[in-house]
């Protein structure tokens, strides 16, 4: 079975400086989906960036980007330019390939806090 | 881009009583839609993952009598909590997947239940 590991219950950055965060997960797929979800206070999931394990090129979009290394398993999150809107709860996740289970495994969460 | 509406936000119930919460997709048909709980300061737990015309497939653990799922056409799948009881309250989340080859899963807003 597949799991997803954030280390980071919490973690703090100042306003316009990089954070990272981490995530690790299992799984013996070599087909399959990475996703770093935002759930602001409003609770509403925003999916912030994905990443297709066949491909080699780390995903960007704006201000975010991930480190996404295959063979360690591992796929953290950078923040760029940390704004105030940026403080929520960030959920990594996975996701089979296509054809295999179309259900997503979220990871515990990591608590961003941005101080001004 | 795709909407995927809850209904209610927030609902209150006795305990005893049975309560309904719909998930639309507003601008897509789905075929699959997911439903989650999420307990205060905690990940999204998947409960049900629902196929338009099908019986809902359950995680280990939930209780298919107590948690009906309906997923009665390609853009509604409702979520019955039957005799609810206080340790039923939670927040319950649906999303919808729009396309399964890109895999597009898209979120609706929440359910806040008490059960009192």
């Amino acid at each position: 079975a597949q799991t997803v590991t954030q280390s980071q219950p919490e973690m703090s950055v100042q306003e316009a400086e990089t954070v990272t965060l981490s995530c690790t997960y299992d799984t013996s797929e070599s087909d399959y989906y990475l996703f770093w979800y935002k759930q602001p206070p409003s609770r509403q999931m925003i999916l912030v960036i994905r990443q297709e394990a066949y491909k080699q090129q780390n995903a960007t979009e704006n201000r975010f980007s991930v480190n996404f290394q295959k063979a360690a398993k591992s796929f953290s999150l950078k923040i760029s330019d940390s704004q105030l809107g940026d403080a929520a709860m960030y959920f990594c996740a996975y996701r089979s390939g296509f054809g295999g289970d179309d259900k997503i495994i979220f990871g515990k969460g990591t608590r961003l806090h941005i101080l001004p | 881009g795709a909407v995927v509406s809850q209904h209610p936000s927030w609902v209150i119930c006795k305990s005893g009583t049975s309560v309904k919460i719909e998930c639309r997709s507003l601008d897509f048909q789905a075929t699959t839609m997911f439903w989650y709980r999420q307990f205060p300061k905690q990940s999204l737990m998947l409960m049900a993952t629902s196929n338009e015309g099908s019986k809902a497939t359950y995680e280990q653990g939930v209780e298919k009598d107590k948690f009906l799922i309906n997923h009665a056409s390609l853009t509604l799948s409702t979520l019955t909590v039957t005799s609810a009881h206080p340790e039923d309250s939670s927040f319950y989340i649906c999303s919808a997947l729009r396309d399964r080859v890109a895999y597009e899963q898209y979120f609706g807003p929440g359910t806040r239940l008490t059960v009192t």
